[in-house]
């Protein structure tokens, strides 16, 4: 699986959007871009995914560059609730079992 | 739909002793998966089975093992625990194959606190 390097910490306000970075500069043709968040003590959520074009659920926005080496994943409208750290993972989709959690980046929103 | 299930939630073992850990994975998933996740070490990968077969397997010693039943649940063993081991064990299910995109959906944990 290719490596990922997310920053350790981030601060966004109460309603504003928060954009994670995330560089995967190894990243290979089969391989998709996955975003987890993981609240204190839960265990991890899904978000989104995305192989190499732009993704939108419910939760959050994925941008991948053109070149795939790497990814913001935004939260349009950031909430309290939305604290947690953020895992971007890269890995093919089969196998899935198997991915490789790096340290995270972990969003504090405040008031 | 129900999510991941993991029992029990919370256990004290002392030294020297083994836990057996359980996990039921969402209906028609046939992957599950485990992992560790400790302060200093992070989420790290134990094992992940398919279809009763153990397909990956990550850097753990021996008195780490799992299995899988024919309804696609699990359980992980650690025998002769040792303090090292406390930490949050999670179990992931996923849809593998064909379409599927290969999401990991993740239990509460099994919080193992060991004395």
């Amino acid at each position: 699986d290719a490596k990922t390097t997310q920053p350790p910490s981030m601060d966004c306000a109460e309603g504003r959007a928060a954009n994670l970075p995330c560089n995967h500069s190894t990243i290979s043709g089969n391989e998709y871009v996955y975003w987890y968040r993981q609240i204190h003590s839960q265990g991890p959520q899904y978000i989104i995914h995305g192989l190499k074009n732009n993704e939108t659920n419910e939760m959050a926005s994925l941008i991948i560059t053109e070149d795939r080496k790497s990814s913001t994943l935004i939260l349009p409208h950031a909430t309290l609730r939305d604290t947690a750290v953020y895992y971007c993972i890269v890995r093919s989709n089969t196998n899935a079992g198997k991915s490789t959690f790096g340290d995270g980046t972990t969003l504090t929103v405040k008031p | 739909k129900a999510g991941v299930t993991q029992t029990p939630r919370y256990l004290i073992k002392t030294r020297g002793q083994q836990v057996t850990l359980s996990c039921s994975p969402i209906s028609g998933h046939r992957s599950v998966s485990w992992y560790q996740q400790t302060p200093g070490q992070g989420l790290q990968f134990l094992f992940e089975y398919f279809s009763e077969t153990q397909r990956n397997k990550g850097n753990f010693p021996g008195r780490f093992s799992g299995r899988q039943f024919s309804n696609s649940r699990s359980e992980m063993n650690v025998s002769t625990l040792e303090l090292g081991d406390s930490a949050l064990y999670l179990c992931a299910s996923s849809l593998v194959g064909g379409s599927h995109t290969g999401e990991l959906f993740f239990g509460e944990g099994s919080r193992l606190t060991v004395l």
